[in-house]
């Protein structure tokens, strides 16, 4: 069975930019979850989607967004990317028990 | 406001002695927890959860251990080996048919040979 895939994995952009990120999870899980893991920091949680709703989320500013697809394929959209957006980008996806399997992440740097 | 905190960054144990994580929350509300290990360049991996009505959860070298009173969770890895070096993550969920996890800081464990 295929685990969380995340694309791209690494990821330079320049400050004022815009970067989409994707995630496929696992086959059969409904529900996505993003993270954001910063040095120091842990893991924030962006937002959580299930069929294709936003059920949750975190304390990020507008320029974050999401969504999902009727596949359960995600994707995350940072607009007007700041230096301090670089961090490690996770998705997580849950079947519906409350472990939740993570993808591998995607290094977003901003330059 | 930090609702889930683990106090210590890093921890070093020797190959074979037991290793204890702490993790500390503020919401009574949180109705599971769960221990996360991440490698570098690795998204974090599942390890052990407790439910909030019990009080201790073994999954062979690994237990999870609840104090609610103190709102105090522990990990421990008995017997640690060299392998479990990495950063461990300590997380509540409140499952309201949602899952949005509140993640401590993590503590870095270091098993030395």
């Amino acid at each position: 069975k295929a685990g969380v895939t995340q694309t791209p994995r690494y990821l330079i952009k320049t400050r004022g930019q815009q970067v989409t990120l994707s995630c496929s999870p696992i086959s059969g899980h409904r529900s996505v979850s993003w993270y954001q893991q910063t040095p120091g920091q842990g893991l924030q949680f962006l937002f959580e989607y299930f069929s294709e709703t936003q059920r949750n989320k975190g304390n990020f500013p507008g320029r974050f967004s999401g969504r999902q697809f009727s596949n359960s394929r995600s994707e995350m959209n940072v607009s007007t990317l700041e230096l301090g957006d670089s961090a490690l980008y996770l998705c997580a996806s849950s079947l519906g028990s409350p472990e939740a399997f993570f993808g591998q992440g995607t290094r977003l740097t901003v330059v | 406001d930090q609702q889930v905190k683990q106090n210590s960054p890093s921890l070093s144990v020797q190959e074979g002695r037991i290793s204890i994580l702490n993790c500390d929350y503020t919401n009574s509300m949180f109705d599971y927890f769960l221990w996360y290990k991440k490698y570098p360049a690795e998204g974090p991996t599942f390890l052990i959860s407790i439910s909030s009505i019990k009080d201790k959860n073994e999954d062979g070298r690994f237990t999870v251990f609840l104090n609610k009173s103190a709102k105090h969770l522990s990990l421990h890895i008995v017997p640690s080996q060299p392998g479990d070096s990495a950063v461990y993550f300590c997380a509540a969920e409140t499952t309201s048919g949602t899952y949005k996890y509140i993640f401590g800081t993590g503590t870095r464990l270091k098993v030395l040979a």
